[in-house]
């Protein structure tokens, strides 16, 4: 069982419209990440969030907790927002069999924005 | 974006050659990372590093080591480069250590002829 799990999987949207991307986790976590990477590109952080909600353009991120899960939400979805995302946990305590900066990535969520 | 630079970004070699790939930042991070993305299995780590000549193994670390001899460099290589080594190569830098912001280098493309 993946540790971290996203859905969909793939998504394609038309441009304007509202588009949720979810991320659920089976362990204890200190901080979540929703991160981008662009057609052969490179990945860049969006977010890290270890509570509540964070809003960056049109780009929001919400995290539960007690529910073990997060979305990303793009609003008004344009052709540029095309990319996979992809979602990160740092485990809590920070520590995996005695190293520091423990990551768990999800298999990404491929998002498609037709004009 | 931390500085941080990888090299090269392209690379062609023949099964069974040394390959190393350098991961380079230039603001004196402590905690560097290598991992491998493929399709199917996201992104995985291979080496990491806590400070100078402080290196430990990720959960796919067999046919790669590691080096670290200055702050701001980390030198993955493969001793012997095979085919299932074909992947995508991205160091990472994550400053304070964990939980914190996650920078990427731009990512090196290797494939193992």
């Amino acid at each position: 069982k993946n540790e971290v799990e996203q859905s969909p999987q793939n998504l394609t949207a038309q441009e304007g419209e509202f588009i949720t991307i979810n991320c659920s986790y089976s362990v204890g976590i200190s901080a979540l990440h929703w991160l981008q990477q662009h057609p052969g590109g490179g990945i860049v952080s969006l977010f890290m969030l270890s509570s509540g909600k964070k809003k960056h353009g049109r780009l929001i991120a919400t995290i539960n907790i007690q529910e073990k899960h997060s979305s990303l939400h793009i609003t008004a979805s344009h052709p540029r927002d095309s990319a996979v995302y992809i979602c990160a946990v740092t485990l809590g305590g920070g520590n995996y069999g005695g190293s520091q900066g423990n990551l768990i990535f999800g298999k990404g969520t491929k998002l498609s924005v037709k004009p | 974006d931390a500085g941080i630079t990888q090299s090269p970004r392209h690379k062609v070699t023949e099964t069974g050659t040394p390959v190393t790939l350098r991961c380079h930042q230039t603001e004196n991070h402590r905690y560097m990372y290598w991992y491998r993305q493929d399709p199917g299995h996201g992104l995985r780590l291979i080496h990491y590093s806590y400070g100078v000549k402080d290196t430990d193994k990720g959960e796919v670390s067999d046919g790669y080591s590691v080096s670290r001899s200055k702050t701001e460099d980390f030198l993955l290589t493969l001793e012997s480069a095979t085919s299932s080594q074909t992947s995508v190569y991205f160091c990472a830098i994550i400053p304070g250590g964990s939980g914190n912001t996650i920078y990427f280098g731009e990512g090196s493309w290797l494939t193992v002829v």
